[in-house]
């Protein structure tokens, strides 16, 4: 597609149910990145991945957060018993190749999650 | 611990005035700096600078990177409402994650 696309644009859901939110990378692009952007916070990072693979998983707060990648395109990003202190907006971004090309990364429009 | 200052919170300007935007760095392996233009949803890329010096520009948008002082200018002439936003920051240093400034926000009135 022309950019990156997410779903849901907005999520509201009740404490302790799992979410599921995707992403779909600009066609070609090879590196995909999660983060996640707080009130009043910068963008915090969660994952990378490089294809298939996520080499680094660092920024994942906990073991309720997980992420796939199928077939070099998709990715979904699973948050498991909610918790309040989950809502925010997730952005997922894309670059055309790995990290190490230092390439800029873009963004798409978010899935902004509420948890009530 | 790799972290982005940016400076001003926030802004509030007229029609026609010109801006400057600050940000300062300390990235560990430091490759480059990206300035993102975020309105209601996507941060919108605008500049990646690498090498110090050199200024890049889009319209009335320009940006320079100071890499001996660590901080990096986002200059904005003639300004419009349009150009109402948040303007993130971001290093990116040798690893695959930006580190994100918390954005100064601009407000342009007519």
């Amino acid at each position: 597609g022309a950019g990156v696309s997410q779903s849901p644009s907005n999520k509201v859901t009740e404490k302790g149910k799992d979410v599921e939110l995707r992403c779909d990378p600009i066609s070609g692009h090879t590196a995909l990145y999660w983060y996640r952007q707080s009130l009043g916070q910068g963008l915090e990072f969660l994952i990378y991945f490089q294809g298939n693979s996520a080499p680094d998983k660092s920024g994942l707060p906990s073991d309720r957060f997980s992420a796939e990648r199928t077939g070099g395109s998709v990715s979904t990003l699973t948050i498991q018993r909610t918790q309040q202190e989950d809502s925010a907006v997730y952005l997922c971004a894309s670059s055309s190749q790995g990290a190490q090309f230092n390439q800029p990364q873009h963004f798409g429009d978010g899935t902004r999650l509420s948890i009530l | 611990e790799d972290k982005v200052v940016q400076s001003p919170l926030s802004l509030v300007v007229h029609e026609g005035d010109t801006v400057t935007l600050n940000c300062s760095y300390e990235v560990t392996n430091f490759r480059s700096l990206l300035w993102y233009k975020q309105e209601k949803k996507a941060p919108t890329f605008l500049f990646m600078l690498t090498s110090s010096g050199i200024e890049k520009k889009s319209g009335r948008l320009s940006s320079i990177l100071d890499k001996k002082e660590l901080f990096s200018i986002l200059n904005i002439t003639a300004t419009q409402t349009g150009d109402s936003a948040v303007y993130l920051c971001a290093g990116y240093p040798n690893t695959d994650k930006l580190i994100f400034g918390t954005g100064t926000r601009l407000q342009v009135f007519p």
